[in-house]
């Protein structure tokens, strides 16, 4: 079954207005979470690491005040496009990392993704 | 050098084909890595992790070359399901062993 959700799958919206996408964690506590941007054809990108009960950590090239980032509880983070233009249209999408069996490493597992369109 | 690097390819092989994609990492100091498929406009799903004494899951293979800084998955008997972009995936870029950085990926595409 899923591990992360994501919501919303897709948004439009108007330039200069804010969009909120919540990352959920369904299966275990999540103390860090992350954020990826996808632009077509290309790699995933992190954009900043999520921490509960603390701030997030930013990426080189990401602007911390476009993109607010909150995670409030061990199961939810919020990511938050601040007057968002239409170059912040991309696939966003969060993960969080487990350990694998025998604590041998991280695996992550990502949510389905939120599809930005900004007009 | 890239940090992560793979087959540009497409790949375009008939049902029933054995494929192989080839990924290098440049830093020595990588601790995990993955591969990772992600079909159209979705998120990418985690295939397997690269072991360094290599591992198989079913009809997949990874293998990993610390010395020569190269992983590789092989598919054996391709199904049309197959058909989707496969990431490798590096972990513990710059000290941590959370962050990914992702290859931009191959596309496969299995024919009938």
């Amino acid at each position: 079954g899923a591990v992360v959700s994501q919501h919303p799958s897709r948004v439009i919206c108007k330039s200069g207005t804010s969009v909120k996408i919540e990352c959920r964690s369904l299966d275990f506590q999540a103390t860090t979470m992350f954020w990826y941007r996808q632009f077509p054809k290309q790699s995933l990108m992190l954009m900043a690491t999520s921490n509960e009960g603390s701030k997030a950590t930013y990426e080189q090239g990401v602007e911390k005040d476009k993109f607010l980032i909150n995670h409030a509880s061990l199961t939810l983070s919020t990511l938050t496009v601040t007057s968002a233009h239409p170059e912040d249209s991309s696939f966003y999408i969060c993960s969080v990392a487990r350990v694998t069996a025998g604590g041998r490493s991280y695996e992550q597992y990502f949510g389905p993704g939120t599809r930005l369109t900004v007009t | 050098r890239k940090e992560v690097e793979q087959d540009p390819g497409p790949f375009n092989v008939p049902e029933g084909a054995t494929v192989a994609f080839n990924c290098t990492y440049s830093n020595s100091a990588s601790q995990s890595f993955f591969w990772y498929r992600q079909d159209c406009r979705k998120e990418p799903k985690l295939l397997m992790s690269v072991y360094s004494s290599g591992n198989e899951d079913g009809r997949f293979t990874a293998q990993l070359n610390r010395a020569s800084q190269y992983i590789s998955l092989l598919i054996r008997d391709s199904k049309l399901s197959d058909s989707a972009t496969y990431l490798c995936v590096v972990n513990g870029v710059g000290g941590s062993n959370y962050k990914l950085t992702f290859g931009k990926g191959t596309l496969l595409t299995v024919n009938p």
